[in-house]
């Protein structure tokens, strides 16, 4: 069975500074995609960034990129000029490539200050 | 584009009750998927819904239930409540359901058993 872990249930950065949120997987699929949603007060859970396994790129998307290490199973978020919006609880999410059902991790939770 | 609704977003039932929440997809997703939140497990798969059929199910008791109309807006029906299903269940959409799509997260329904 596929596992997520985030190894990091709180961080904190101080605004404008950068923060790398870390996550690490079990699988034994070679192809599969990876997830990275926030979920801030508001309860709603919104999609940050997503990267396809079998691309060797990191993804990137404005302030926030990945650090997809396969061989490793690791999967780190990078965010970058952090804002007091980026607060809100980050979970690392994984698919296997014929479905849609997503394995979560435990989350971290992200503190901005001013 | 409307995003996903849910309804109710707050409910309150007691032991041995049974619940229905209703989950409207974006317009033109044809997949649902249903999320059970809680502090303890997180966040859990319970079942996904593609073109009114169940594709795949999570490992919960056969008192959690659901189905999908022909419009792809889906219900997911809770008997004989227990304490412990006190939880944000959580709807999500996608266009398809194959090839690990992007899923688009509703707001929740907030259950609480007592």
């Amino acid at each position: 069975a596929q596992t997520v872990t985030q190894s990091q249930p709180e961080m904190s950065v101080q605004e404008a500074e950068t923060v790398t949120l870390s996550c690490t997987y079990d699988t034994s699929e070679s192809d599969y995609y990876l997830f990275w949603y926030k979920q801030p007060p508001s309860r709603q859970m919104i999609l940050v960034i997503r990267q396809e396994a079998y691309k060797q790129q990191n993804a990137t998307e404005n302030r926030f990129s990945v650090n997809f290490q396969k061989a490793a199973k690791s999967f780190s978020l990078k965010i970058s000029d952090s804002q007091l919006g980026d607060a809100a609880m980050y979970f690392c999410a994984y698919s296997w490539t014929s479905g849609s059902r997503l394995t979560f991790g435990e989350g971290t939770q992200l503190t901005v200050n001013p | 584009k409307a995003g996903v609704t849910q309804t109710p977003r707050y409910l309150i039932k007691t032991r041995g009750q049974q619940v229905t929440l209703s989950c409207s997809p974006i317009s033109g997703h044809r997949s649902v998927s249903w999320y059970q939140q809680t502090p303890g497990q997180g966040l859990q798969f319970l079942f996904e819904y593609f073109s009114e059929t169940q594709r795949n199910k999570g490992n919960f008791p056969g008192r959690f239930s659901g189905r999908q109309f022909s419009n792809s807006r889906s219900e997911m029906n809770v008997s004989t409540l227990e304490l412990g299903d006190s939880a944000l269940y959580l709807c999500a959409s996608s266009l398809t359901s194959g090839g690990a799509p992007t899923q688009y997260f509703g707001p929740g329904t907030r259950l609480t058993v007592l």
